[in-house]
């Protein structure tokens, strides 16, 4: 099956600079890589997502890179604000209707 | 609105006791997963249903059963609960793997 990985698992920003996580997956398949946040209690919702045809994905504060060859695909958050403290996931698809999940990275906004 | 509702929420109950959590979506969609989450584990799939009468295992389905009999509906069928099924659950939809998962808002699984 597929195996996705996060890194790091914690990660600490001063409000304003930017976060970057990073994730791996193993199978070269994959062709649709999700990324959602989960509040604390509350339900993991998307916040973007990139397929295999395109290398990068820009929706404001927030932006996602592809890299195929690597095997790795990347969310980036500019300018953070403590509302972007949270668990977030990377996901990948594998075989013609699997969705893996990562285990998830904890960002905290320092204020 | 478009929703994926999920009842109970909470659930405290004893070892062996049946259990059922439901899972229910209004938007028409074929597809449908349950996801287990525990602390350091991230979001481990239970099973999925590509859409009516189809079902299949995930990761972990050991100690968990599915039914998917109308397009709108899949129960999560805890037949003898265990300690170790004692988890975060949520259930998800979308019209397909490669798009975007909506999930319900979770349900609180506590087997004594």
């Amino acid at each position: 099956g597929e195996n996705v990985e996060q890194h790091p698992s914690t990660l600490s920003v001063q409000e304003g600079d930017s976060a970057v996580i990073k994730c791996t997956y193993s199978d070269s398949a994959s062709n649709y890589f999700p990324w959602y946040k989960q509040e604390l209690g509350k339900r993991p919702q998307l916040i973007i997502d990139i397929r295999s045809n395109v290398g990068e994905k820009k929706d404001q504060r927030i932006a996602v890179t592809l890299n195929k060859t690597a095997k790795h695909f990347s969310l980036h958050i500019t300018e953070t604000q403590p509302e972007d403290s949270a668990v977030y996931f990377c996901a990948a698809t594998y075989g013609n209707n699997r969705l893996a999940f990562g285990k998830g990275n904890q960002v905290v906004v320092i204020p | 609105e478009a929703q994926v509702t999920q009842n109970p929420r909470y659930l405290i109950t004893v070892t062996g006791k049946k259990l059922t959590v439901t899972c229910s979506q209004n938007m028409n969609h074929e597809y449908m997963s349950w996801y287990r989450q525990d602390p350091g584990l991230g979001l481990r799939q239970i099973y999925y249903s590509m859409n009516v009468e189809v079902t299949d295992k995930g990761d972990v389905p050991e100690g968990y059963k599915v039914s998917r009999k109308e397009k709108r509906n899949f129960p999560l069928i805890l037949e003898s609960p265990s300690p170790n099924q004692t988890s975060l659950y949520f259930c998800a939809s979308s019209s397909r793997p490669s798009q975007p998962q909506h999930f319900g808002d979770g349900t609180r699984l506590s087997i004594l």
